[in-house]
């Protein structure tokens, strides 16, 4: 299994410009969560999902949007970046019975200059 | 969300047991206890939860204190490759989200 696969790792984006980061799981797992972490900081959710179809927004949505049409995927969209955007962002997903863990990807490292 | 207290950052050496405490007098009863931990320049990765009893697995140990208010993550014998954050979080069953606070950086001396 790949697991929780992020697209791309490392990008530099112009202020204003949009771009969509790609979170896809091959796991089968219902719920899925996008978080960015800022230098020395901790992650703070930026949306969610419990299932395809349905998103809800986390502690920083502003700024972002977020599609779920299928169980796999989560995309990340980033409307106009502003240099405040630059950040790792991690996305994650875990099944949605019992109580497991999330399984995060590697990260996506973004500069908006 | 309940939220929980831990120390910014504790130092031990190798092959010494790690005792990493965490404070949640909040807590609910529906409230799991759950620990991951980031590697420098990785994603977090799941170390264990319980939700009252104590917990073992290839990881790592949790001690729950009787009224739920606090635990320890024990690491039996660190190694270097345990030096990372480590945080603790609370989350309910079918908990559609997590919610990090600041964690505790671990430094493992050789």
């Amino acid at each position: 299994n790949a697991g929780v696969t992020q697209t791309p790792k490392f990008q530099v984006l112009k202020t204003g410009q949009s771009m969509t980061l790609q979170c896809a799981q091959d796991m089968n797992h219902e719920y899925m969560s996008w978080y960015r972490q800022d230098p020395g900081m901790g992650l703070r959710l930026i949306h969610y999902s419990v299932g395809a179809g349905i998103t809800d927004q986390g502690e920083v949505p502003n700024g972002y949007n977020v599609s779920r049409s299928t169980t796999e995927d989560f995309p990340l969209r980033l409307l106009s970046a502003a240099p405040s955007q630059t950040s790792v962002y991690f996305c994650a997903s875990r099944r949605d019975r019992g109580h497991y863990g999330y399984t995060f990807g590697s990260g996506t490292r973004l500069t908006v200059v | 969300d309940a939220k929980t207290t831990q120390p910014n950052s504790m130092e031990s050496n190798e092959e010494e047991p790690v005792h990493l405490p965490c404070n949640h007098s909040t807590i609910s009863g529906t409230d799991y206890i759950h620990w991951y931990r980031q590697l420098p320049s990785q994603g977090p990765e799941y170390v264990i939860h319980g939700l009252t009893s104590n917990v073992n697995n290839r990881m790592a140990s949790l001690a729950i204190a009787e009224d739920r208010k606090s635990s320890t993550l024990i690491l039996h014998r660190a190694t270097l490759r345990d030096a990372a954050v480590y945080y603790c979080i609370l989350s309910s069953q079918g908990a559609q989200k997590l919610v990090f606070g600041q964690g505790t950086r671990l430094t493992i001396n050789p």
